[in-house]
């Protein structure tokens, strides 16, 4: 059974850095991109990164380019997304998220969702 | 960068009616390969989304057979055919099409 589970999110203020971190289990890892997905609180879903499968490139929304990076570690069976320059508007919770193709030379969709993980840039 | 609305943002259906929610992009979904890159979500509260159309209107493993997707370029349709009350939550569209990926607002479905 496939499972995501984020972890790292807290209080930080604005301007902090902060490092998600998301363990995945019941799949071929190694062989899946991944996407961050945050949903800001009574907002809606935003798609904010992804990574290909062995991690040759990435991508960005616009918002957070230049202050997040999205990295794995496929050894670990884990991804990662580093927030440095927090603001106030990127508090929320932040899902991991597996793409649905293997093996896939450029990114397909979400088919699974991990619980998320909350971060609050406040002062 | 793509822009999907979707209509209505909210809906109020009596349990074993039908309902339908509506998602307009700005540009085409329709890859070269064929494919669309068009997908619809289910958010219920307190748990992750869930998948439950891909491609556009191909139906994901699980999902029940009451979901419906239609729809090519940029009109699609979710369509359910039968409201449970298991179905509450904020219905969503995606793009892949084209970076950044986007979602539409959001539609959340109550049950009168």
């Amino acid at each position: 059974q496939v499972h995501l589970a984020e972890s790292g999110g807290r209080v930080v203020q604005p301007g902090e850095s902060l490092r998600l971190s998301c363990a995945a289990s019941g799949f071929t890892f190694r062989g899946h991109g991944m996407h961050w997905v945050r949903q800001a609180p009574g907002k809606g879903l935003e798609w904010v990164s992804f990574i290909h499968y062995e991690g040759r490139y990435d991508y960005y929304t616009d918002s957070v380019k230049g202050r997040f990076t999205i990295s794995r570690d496929n050894s670990k069976d884990m991804v990662f997304l580093e927030l440095n320059s927090l603001r106030p508007e990127d508090t929320g919770v932040y899902y991991c998220a597996k793409d649905r193709i293997f093996l896939a030379a450029y990114p397909t969709y979400v088919d699974v969702w991990g619980r998320g993980t909350l971060v609050t840039v406040s002062s | 960068e793509i822009v999907l609305t979707q209509t209505p943002l909210s809906l109020s259906v009596t349990p074993g009616q039908p309902a339908s929610i509506s998602c307009k992009s700005t540009q085409s979904l329709l890859h070269s390969d064929g494919e669309t890159f068009l997908y619809w979500y289910l958010h219920k509260a307190g748990q992750p989304p869930q998948l439950l159309i891909y491609d556009a209107s191909s139906r994901f493993s699980g999902v029940s057979e009451r979901f419906s997707g239609s729809g090519s370029g940029t009109d699609f349709t979710l369509k359910i055919s039968r409201v449970e009350t298991e179905d509450i939550g904020i219905y969503y569209c995606m793009q892949t099409m084209q970076v950044p990926y986007t979602f539409g607002q959001g539609t959340k479905l109550a049950i009168k």
